[in-house]
C-alpha cells in the first residue's frame, strides 16, 4: 500500500510563513503534487514536483527530497484567504494518485 | 468554459437504493477519476478510467460502478452494497493519466439515510 503522511492541522498569523511537510512510502514514484482545497470546495492545484529541489510560484514554494521521500510545501505571506487543507498527493505509477489526509491551515488576523 | 461539471450538489437517498453521479468534461482529456472523500481523511479513488471503454478499479471499489461510453462523460453508480455511501464525491480528470495535473469537478454530497 501507499503511506502519506502530513499534520493534520496548523495555525499562523497573516503575514506569516507557514512550512507543511509531507512524508511518502509508495511502491513507485512518479511524481508529487499539491492541492489546496477550502472547505466544501474542489481541490484546486498548486504545484507539481519530480526532481529534487524547490520549485517556487509566486507566494508559494514546494520541495522534493525523493532519497528521504519528503516534502513540503511553504506558503510565504499568509492571507487569510489562503486558510484551506493542503493536500499531498503522490503518483506511485501512471495511473493514479495516492492522497494524504490533508492539512487544514487556519489563518488568524 | 472549459471544465467538469457535476451534478447535483446535494443528493439524498434512503438505504438500499441504488444512486448514480453525474460527471461531465469538456477538456477533452483521457483519463477521468472518481474519488471519495471522507472528514479527517484523504481522497480515496474508486474507480479509473484511461481511455473510453476501459475502466480500472481503485482502492475502494467494493460497492461502486462505472461506466466510459464516451470520452466526455463518466458516471458512478453507488449500489446498495455500498456499506457507508454518504460522503463528498469528487470527479476528475487528466490529459495524461496521473503524471499530469488533475482538474476536479464541484464535488457532490451524497446522504444516505
Amino acid at each position: 500500500g501507499q503511506n502519506i503522511d502530513q499534520p493534520t492541522e496548523m495555525t499562523a498569523t497573516e503575514g506569516a510563513i507557514v512550512q507543511i511537510n509531507c512524508t511518502y512510502q509508495t511502491s513507485g514514484f512518479n511524481g508529487l503534487f499539491w492541492y489546496q482545497q477550502h472547505a466544501g470546495e474542489a481541490p484546486t492545484f498548486l504545484s507539481y514536483n519530480v526532481l529534487d529541489g524547490l520549485e517556487e510560484k509566486g507566494r508559494f514554494s514546494s520541495f522534493l527530497s525523493r532519497s528521504k521521500g519528503y516534502s513540503y510545501l511553504l506558503l510565504k505571506e499568509l492571507q487569510m484567504k489562503d486558510s484551506a487543507s493542503y493536500l499531498c498527493a503522490v503518483t506511485p505509477n501512471d495511473y493514479k494518485l495516492s492522497f494524504g489526509a490533508g492539512t487544514t491551515v487556519t489563518v488568524r488576523a | 468554459d472549459g471544465g467538469i461539471t457535476q451534478s447535483p450538489k446535494y443528493l439524498f437517498r434512503k438505504e438500499g437504493q441504488n444512486v448514480t453521479l453525474s460527471c461531465e468534461q469538456n477538456l477533452n482529456h483521457d483519463a477521468m477519476y472518481w474519488y471519495r472523500q471522507d472528514p479527517g481523511q484523504g481522497l480515496r479513488l474508486i474507480y479509473y478510467s484511461q481511455i473510453v471503454n476501459d475502466f480500472q478499479k481503485g482502492d475502494i471499489a467494493e460497492g461502486y460502478s462505472v461506466s466510459r461510453e464516451k470520452k466526455e462523460s463518466f458516471p458512478l453508480t453507488v449500489t446498495s452494497a455500498q456499506k457507508n455511501p454518504t460522503a463528498f464525491y469528487l470527479c476528475a480528470s487528466s490529459i495524461e493519466g496521473a503524471s499530469g495535473e488533475q482538474y476536479f469537478g464541484p464535488g457532490t454530497r451524497l446522504t444516505v439515510t
